[in-house]
């Protein structure tokens, strides 16, 4: 057990909806970050917050947004939704923002759209 | 395209066997991770290396970071069926916060 929390595990939804993930990061924690994974494209970055605030961005799609609120956990919110767009998101979080510190992953959520 | 290329894509060997799994790059990094990543769950963190040339070991698991800190391999020997996993390999580039992963080794290590 990671220490990260992620909800839902499993999330099934059509094309054109909207969906939200959550993520509680471990105790103590201030960065959180984002990934996708599908088979194509590997684990991917999205964007990473650092104590409520934005720190870096990767590739992320302007239909998706994301933000860490005041109690450290972060939301994911996935727009107009694509097949294209099924995929395991991860939510990681480690103490701080360095780049050699160690990222605490989550168990992931399944996203399916159909 | 990939920051780190990772090779090979697949991996399988007979259990006692041993295995190398690269990650190389054209980038220069402060520091380099590896991890693994088992069905259902999300990546562990196996071992960070931060200077050129350095070698860890983790019991018979063996890291080194090229001394140009642009490559890495990840050795295993006498491979057990618990070492079955994606192994992931991370950077970030010196001006960028942005963890970037390989695409990764698929290693199967049969009994």
């Amino acid at each position: 057990d990671s220490g990260v929390t992620q909800t839902p595990k499993h999330l099934i939804t059509a094309t054109g909806q909207r969906v939200t993930l959550r993520c509680s990061p471990r105790s103590g924690d201030l960065s959180v970050y984002w990934y996708q994974q599908s088979l194509d494209q590997g684990l991917q970055f999205l964007i990473q917050y650092y104590n409520g605030e934005e720190r870096a961005k990767g590739n992320i799609l302007e239909r998706f947004s994301a933000q860490q609120f005041p109690d450290l956990h972060s939301e994911l919110n996935l727009s107009s939704l694509e097949l294209g767009d099924s995929a395991l998101y991860f939510c990681a979080s480690s103490v701080a923002v360095g780049r050699t510190g160690e990222l605490f992953f989550g168990e992931g959520s399944r996203l399916t759209v159909l | 395209t990939q920051l780190l290329e990772q090779s090979p894509q697949f991996l399988s060997i007979q259990e006692g066997e041993n295995l190398t799994v690269y990650c190389n790059s054209s980038s220069v990094f402060s520091s380099l991770q590896w991890y693994r990543q088992e069905p259902g769950e999300g990546p562990v963190l196996l071992v960070t290396v931060v200077t050129g040339g350095e070698v860890k070991k983790l019991k018979r698991l063996t890291f080194q970071f090229g001394d140009a800190r642009k490559d890495s391999s990840l050795h295993i020997t006498a491979a057990q069926p618990g070492d079955t996993g994606l192994y992931l390999c991370a950077a970030s580039r010196s001006n960028d916060y942005k963890l970037s992963f390989g695409a990764g080794t698929t290693v199967t290590v049969r009994a």
